[in-house]
């Protein structure tokens, strides 16, 4: 158990509908990254947020947005789904500031847009 | 921007053998290096890792070289088990920004038994 919970663990949905996935990092992390998985695919980052602000952005969606709230837990809100946004979406937390750099990476929510 | 490849995508081997695998970086801010073993239906969790002072690793099995001149550093197991078996990435952090990190594609790995 790596101590970052996510729910839901899994998300059927149609397509146009719009989503909100949400984690809880673990205690004493202050980063929280959102990473996308496709099928057979690699770790695709989205966008990262330290101590409830946006530290760095990847090949997020405009479709997407996501937020850290005041008690460190986030949400990433996936909006006009489309069949490929299918998707494992993993959530991660690290130390920081710190110069480990170790992601501590949550079960993921696997999303299934029909 | 920040990329990362990983060759090879997919790599069998006999166990017992060794297996490497290779990754390039194009950030010179990079100064992190973790690698990560997915196992199927699993999270990403961490094996070994190198910072930039460093120029290898080693952890019982499994080691990791680095170059930073090249930006490049790579990841060798041996004596391969068949619960060695799974999807290993590579991954560059740099400091700005709180550790950013970049993954590489990913490589499959095959041991037969």
């Amino acid at each position: 158990d790596s101590g970052v919970t996510q729910t839901p663990k899994h998300l059927i949905t149609a397509t146009g509908q719009r989503v909100t996935l949400r984690c809880s990092p673990r205690s004493g992390d202050l980063s929280v990254y959102w990473y996308q998985q496709s099928l057979d695919q690699g770790l695709q980052f989205l966008i990262q947020y330290y101590n409830g602000e946006e530290r760095a952005k990847g090949n997020i969606l405009e479709r997407f947005s996501a937020q850290q709230f005041p008690d460190l837990h986030s949400e990433l809100n996936l909006s006009s789904l489309e069949l490929g946004d299918s998707a494992l979406y993993f959530c991660a937390s690290s130390v920081v500031p710190s110069n480990t750099g170790e992601l501590f990476f949550g079960e993921g929510s696997r999303l299934t847009v029909l | 921007g920040e990329n990362v490849e990983q060759h090879p995508s997919t790599l069998s081997v006999q166990e017992g053998d060794s297996a490497v695998i290779k990754c390039t970086y194009s950030d010179s801010a990079s100064n992190y290096f973790p690698w990560y073993k997915q196992e199927l239906g699993k999270r990403p969790q961490l094996i070994i890792d190198i910072r930039s002072n460093v120029g290898e690793k080693k952890d019982q099995r499994i080691a990791v070289t680095l170059n930073k001149t090249a930006k490049h550093f790579s990841l060798h197991i041996t004596e391969t088990q068949p619960e060695d078996s799974a999807v290993y990435f590579c991954a560059a952090s740099s400091p700005a920004g709180g550790f950013k990190t970049i993954f590489g594609a990913g490589t499959r790995l095959f041991v037969k038994a």
